[in-house]
């Protein structure tokens, strides 16, 4: 079983909300990763974790807060967003850190502020 | 730095055509290859890979074959299908990067 899940699918909030993405994963693996996709464009990585540790931060602003409670979930919280954070947010897992692994990619959340 | 480069489309083609979407890469050594699939309104599914030189990575009629001599992974199939009609990313991980590096993706339309 290679899944991941992401709640919720859809989002929409003010620019004065806080909010929170969900992604889980049960398959052991000890990255996860946390990326934006703007229409027509390539996923861009914000934040990666490994064995539940943040190891990359992609200069991404402060109003996105990460968090790794476990192994199998990892967490954003938003807050004071802007209208072009309107994006989709795809979590992925791999079984191995530092690079070269596969990555399993969610569903996504599709964000969208007002 | 490892960069990806593909197509970038759109390409439109009829139901059982043949498809190749080129990608070539920039990367030191020996990096890990992909092709994902993203469907309109869905995450990116692992389509393929590959993680050395010369393996032909397979899966639901698509192939593409690491070829370490033209730095290239092209996707092809032989006969696609309107359930096909998607945006292709080729893809590289490699363990001096942490991130997946994409190309710009190539979006397909397979007309009946």
């Amino acid at each position: 079983d290679t899944e991941v899940t992401q709640t919720p699918k859809h989002l929409v909030m003010g620019m004065t909300n806080k909010k929170s993405l969900k992604c889980e994963q049960h398959m052991g693996h000890r990255a996860m990763y946390w990326y934006k996709q703007k229409a027509k464009k390539p996923p861009e990585l914000m934040f990666v974790y490994s064995y539940e540790k943040l190891s990359i931060n992609e200069s991404v602003p402060s109003r996105f807060s990460p968090e790794c409670p476990n192994s199998s979930l990892l967490n954003l919280h938003l807050h004071a967003l802007q209208p072009e954070d309107s994006a989709l947010y795809l979590c992925a897992s791999s079984p191995v850190t530092g690079g070269q692994g596969t990555q399993y990619f969610g569903p996504g959340t599709r964000l969208t502020v007002l | 730095g490892n960069s990806v480069t593909q197509m970038e489309g759109p390409v439109t083609l009829s139901e059982e055509a043949f498809l190749t979407i080129n990608c070539t890469y920039t990367a030191t050594g020996y990096p890990s290859l992909f092709w994902y699939v993203q469907y309109p309104g869905e995450g990116l599914q692992l389509l393929l890979k590959a993680t050395k030189a010369d393996d032909k990575g397979s899966n639901k009629g698509f192939e593409a074959t690491y070829r370490k001599e033209t730095t290239s992974f092209h996707l092809e199939k032989g006969s696609v299908q309107v359930s096909d009609s998607a945006v292709y990313f080729c893809a590289l991980s490699h363990y001096n990067n942490n991130d997946m590096r994409f190309g710009a993706g190539t979006r397909l339309t397979v007309k009946p």
